[in-house]
């Protein structure tokens, strides 16, 4: 089946960094992909949904400028979270959508990442 | 916007019990509907989907059926195993995005 990796599945770092964390199709081309946010106990927040060769569409109170994306292939996204700060810490999950399945509805997700701000 | 809600807490339960998580729905028109899994440790997989009222999605025992005239879908299984323990989520499609419930942690007791 679909296999989406991220990378790393968790990461510690000091107030002030930037963090980037890689979201990887392994057997599919991903032509949309999509970021998540959960809080314990919580939701899967959306953040922003890219699509390959083209800007991220953010969701409405997630700032871009604070949380990077990037889609340069149809296998690779990346989320930067920039000048990170204790109240970014949680758990960051990507997902993909195929690119050759007709149902836009079918993702595929990562394992998630954790991210610890002290 | 579309949106589901989920049953409050945490479910524990001995092997071979039944098992009921609910979920409810609110949409503008008839979204497809799913459940998702985590296991620990890994990515939500996809247990099973509904498109439509009626429609009953089945995988691994679990079962859901969309509800129209009370707006639910509540997943259930018969008789759960230890390996069952994972985080289930509800989720509906709409305005090209997935939107999830909250999830329900899922402990099986041997």
């Amino acid at each position: 089946g679909a296999v989406v990796s991220q990378h790393p599945s968790r990461v510690i770092c000091k107030s002030g960094t930037s963090v980037k964390i890689e979201c990887r199709s392994l057997d599919f081309q991903a032509t949309t992909m999509f970021w998540y946010r959960q809080f314990p106990k919580q939701s899967l927040m959306l953040m922003a949904t890219s699509n390959e060769g083209s800007k991220a569409t953010y969701e409405q109170g997630v700032e871009k400028d604070k949380f990077l994306i990037n889609h340069a292939s149809l296998t690779l996204s990346t989320l930067t979270v920039t000048s990170a700060h204790p109240e970014d810490s949680s758990f960051y999950i990507c997902s993909a959508r195929d690119g050759g399945q007709v149902e836009q509805e079918t993702q595929y997700f990562g394992p998630g990442t954790r991210l610890l701000v002290l | 916007g579309d949106s589901v809600t989920q049953m409050e807490g945490p479910v524990t339960l001995s092997e071979e019990a039944f098992l009921t998580i609910n979920c409810t729905y609110t949409a503008t028109g008839y979204p497809s509907l799913f459940w998702y899994v985590q296991y620990p440790g890994e990515g939500l997989q996809l247990l099973l989907k509904a498109t439509k009222a009626d429609d009953k999605g089945s995988n691994k025992g679990f079962e859901a059926t969309y509800r129209k005239e009370t707006t639910s879908f509540h997943l259930e299984k018969g008789s759960v195993q230890v390996s069952d323990s994972a985080v289930y989520f509800c989720a509906t499609w709409g305005n090209n995005r997935l939107a999830f419930g909250k999830g329900n942690q899922v402990v099986v007791i041997p």
